[in-house]
């Protein structure tokens, strides 16, 4: 069985400052993971994903996550964040061979405050 | 390019009325289908996937049900809401062989 766990429920920032979203998950099978966006009152949108490759994944608004397998996560960085960063963060992971189960398991997410 | 609709995008019914959320995704074929129910403050809570017309697995055991009756249309239903079904729902869709997962813009529902 897999399972995802984001470290912490809120996180609190000023403008301008840099912020680390954690997510660390378990699994027994090699995975894909995720990190999916939800603003207020809207569906998920995907953030980044890393699939394989380079352990460090970008996304075009500035965000970045590293994969480290020892440590089994993928936290979510950003150098700088804006007011437009306040929203919800959630990491998810599949199992790489999952046939026709394409389930994702999903943290129970971040929610990021960007305070001026 | 895939989209994904959800209606209505808010609904307000009482307790004991039946329930009907649509869900069609445009510009791909033979997708994967889910619906998830987002609780206040709460993550993401699977409630169905379907891998083609009229394959629908249920995660949890409750008082919804859902239907594939087209390729592309996903429909999750109730006979008599309760007021724990009040939520967030998404549908979302992935294509066959790809776990990346795409969501609707959500249903917002309050039974009362």
């Amino acid at each position: 069985a897999q399972s995802v766990t984001q470290l912490d429920s809120q996180v609190p920032v000023f403008e301008e400052a840099p912020v680390e979203l954690r997510c660390n998950y378990s699994s027994s099978v090699s995975v894909y993971l995720f990190w999916y966006v939800q603003y207020p009152n809207q569906g998920l949108q995907l953030l980044l994903k890393y699939l394989s490759g380079s352990t460090l994944v970008e996304s075009i608004n500035g965000f970045e996550a590293e994969f480290n397998k020892s440590q089994t996560s993928f936290h979510l960085r950003k150098p700088s964040v804006h007011i437009s960063d306040t929203a919800e963060y959630f990491c998810a992971v599949s199992s790489i061979n999952a046939g026709n189960n394409r389930k994702l398991i999903w943290g129970l997410g971040t929610s990021l405050a960007v305070n001026p | 390019s895939q989209t994904i609709h959800q209606w209505p995008a808010t609904l307000v019914q009482p307790v004991g009325s039946p329930l009907s959320l649509e869900c069609t995704v445009e510009g791909t074929s033979n997708p994967n289908l889910y619906w998830y129910r987002q609780a206040a403050g709460r993550g993401l809570q699977l409630l169905f996937y379907s891998v083609g017309i009229g394959q629908i697995s249920s995660e949890v055991p409750q008082n919804l049900s859902a239907s594939r009756p087209q390729d592309r249309q996903f429909i999750l239903s109730s006979k008599k809401l309760l007021l724990s079904d009040s939520g967030f729902y998404l549908c979302a869709w992935s294509r066959l062989d790809h776990n990346e997962q795409f969501f609707g813009p959500g249903t917002r529902l309050t039974v009362l």
